[in-house]
């Protein structure tokens, strides 16, 4: 069972333009939650990685937020750029072993016209 | 340069084959993962290690086999590629602890099996 789903599945902005991604989480008990993006045919890149006590931590134009009591995060991006178009993965971290397991959401497909 | 590595990038091979995907990380991590990616879907857990002759199965069953003989390499291989094996396959390393930095990634290898 997939316990991280993410918002809107895809989504098509013009350049310049501001957007926020969801996404919703049920891991438990939580540790961290990170935000990758990823460029067609390629590994994901690290964006943001928030734990419990923090509630926002920017990257440049990516903001993202976490609200641990709902099990809600966001990821705004400013500004946006053609080479933001990407999927944004959103995976959370649980404490409930030494591995630390990760929960991956299936992404959203952002395109950026210009 | 500190990086991780995956070779090939894109294999297309007959059923029947054997095949191994190499990845390699100069970051001196302990960790290092496989994961399997379909277009549209999340990642999933296939193997990983903790270090050194330390290998262990992911989330979703695989047929594929890996091996930890070096710390910065972490080869799987398929004994008879089949169709089904068709996917992306994603390698990542991290540090023993959670320092917060997360997963690095490589950038994959498209894998086609005719």
């Amino acid at each position: 069972k997939n316990q991280v789903e993410q918002s809107p599945q895809s989504l098509i902005i013009l350049e310049g333009k501001n957007c926020t991604l969801q996404c919703n989480y049920t891991v438990s008990p939580f540790s961290n939650l990170r935000w990758y993006k990823q460029d067609t045919g390629r590994g994901p890149v690290s964006l943001t990685i928030m734990t419990f006590s923090e509630n926002t931590k920017s990257n440049g134009r990516y903001t993202a937020t976490l609200d641990a009591d709902t099990k809600q995060s966001s990821l705004h991006i400013t500004a946006s750029q053609l080479s933001d178009s990407a999927s944004y993965i959103c995976v959370v971290s649980d404490r409930g072993s030494t591995l630390g397991r990760l929960y991956f959401g299936r992404g959203t497909q952002l395109t950026v016209w210009p | 340069e500190a990086d991780i590595y995956q070779t090939p990038r894109y294999l297309v091979i007959g059923t029947g084959k054997k095949i191994t995907l190499e990845c390699s990380q100069t970051m001196g991590h302990d960790k290092m993962y496989w994961y399997q990616q379909d277009p549209g879907m999340e990642l999933h857990l296939i193997h990983y290690s903790y270090g050194v002759n330390s290998t262990e199965k992911g989330d979703l069953s695989s047929e594929s086999t890996v091996s930890r003989i070096r710390t910065e390499h972490f080869p799987l291989t398929l004994e008879s590629a089949r169709p089904s094996h068709t996917s992306q396959y994603l390698c990542a390393s991290s540090e023993s602890a959670d320092s917060g930095v997360g997963q690095f990634f490589g950038p994959g290898t498209r894998l086609t099996v005719l």
